[in-house]
């Protein structure tokens, strides 16, 4: 257990809304990522963080931004929630010299 | 750039049988290679890993060899269970160490 909680856990919402996930951490880890689920696409990864303000995109970043101002949350917000972005989102983490990352339980998000 | 490709599913067994779930990479350099497991609305668990060419991940009766030459990492096991039941997901993690790269899943239905 890497001791990582996301919330909400699950969230309906209309399109056009801004909507933000939180991801906490117990553990103190540098490094934390988000990710979204789809059927046919595994898991993709939306945005990362290297360490306090410290952020860089990924593959599906689009539509996204995180913030990170301490090194125990790291959120991901949709600044205007659109249909496609009904997915599950992953928060995960990994542990500093290692590349095993951790997951959270995830959050589902319907965007209507 | 680096990707996954996974056996489609679903696939299902009856108890007892034996798995096998292919995976294949495209990957510079020489990366690590994950399989985990998602049970029935939670998140993702590391399942096992494996750092080098030949090395071989267990656990939990599963198993699976980081083959260089082939570019695999098929996962097996002797005899599911029920319990089994899940996707499954293969993945690397590159040279950068940053993100991991994820194969679509597969989804795993036992029988009794």
């Amino acid at each position: 257990d890497a001791g990582i909680t996301q919330s909400p856990r699950h969230k309906v919402t209309e399109t056009g809304t801004p909507v933000t996930l939180r991801c906490h951490q117990t553990e103190n880890h540098r490094y934390m990522y988000w990710y979204r689920q789809d059927p046919g696409h595994g898991l993709r990864l939306i945005h990362y963080s290297y360490g306090v303000k410290d952020t860089d995109k990924g593959e599906v970043s689009d539509g996204y931004s995180v913030s990170r101002s301490k090194t125990e949350d790291f959120l991901l917000t949709l600044e205007s929630a659109t249909s496609s972005q009904t997915s599950v989102y992953f928060c995960a983490i990994s542990r500093e010299g290692t590349d095993t990352q951790y997951f959270g339980p995830g959050t589902r998000l319907t965007v209507l | 750039g680096d990707s996954v490709t996974q056996m489609e599913g679903p696939v299902t067994l009856s108890e007892e049988a034996f798995l096998t779930i292919n995976c294949t990479y495209t990957a510079t350099g020489y990366p690590s290679l994950f399989w985990y497991v998602q049970y029935p609305g939670e998140g993702l668990q590391l399942l096992l890993k494996a750092t080098k060419a030949d090395d071989k991940g267990s656990n939990k009766g599963f198993e699976a060899t980081y083959r260089k030459e082939t570019t695999s990492f098929h996962l097996e096991k002797g005899s599911v269970q029920v319990s089994d039941s899940a996707v499954y997901f293969c993945a690397l993690s590159g040279t950068s160490g940053s993100r991991l790269t994820f194969g679509e899943g597969t989804q795993l239905t036992v029988n009794p």
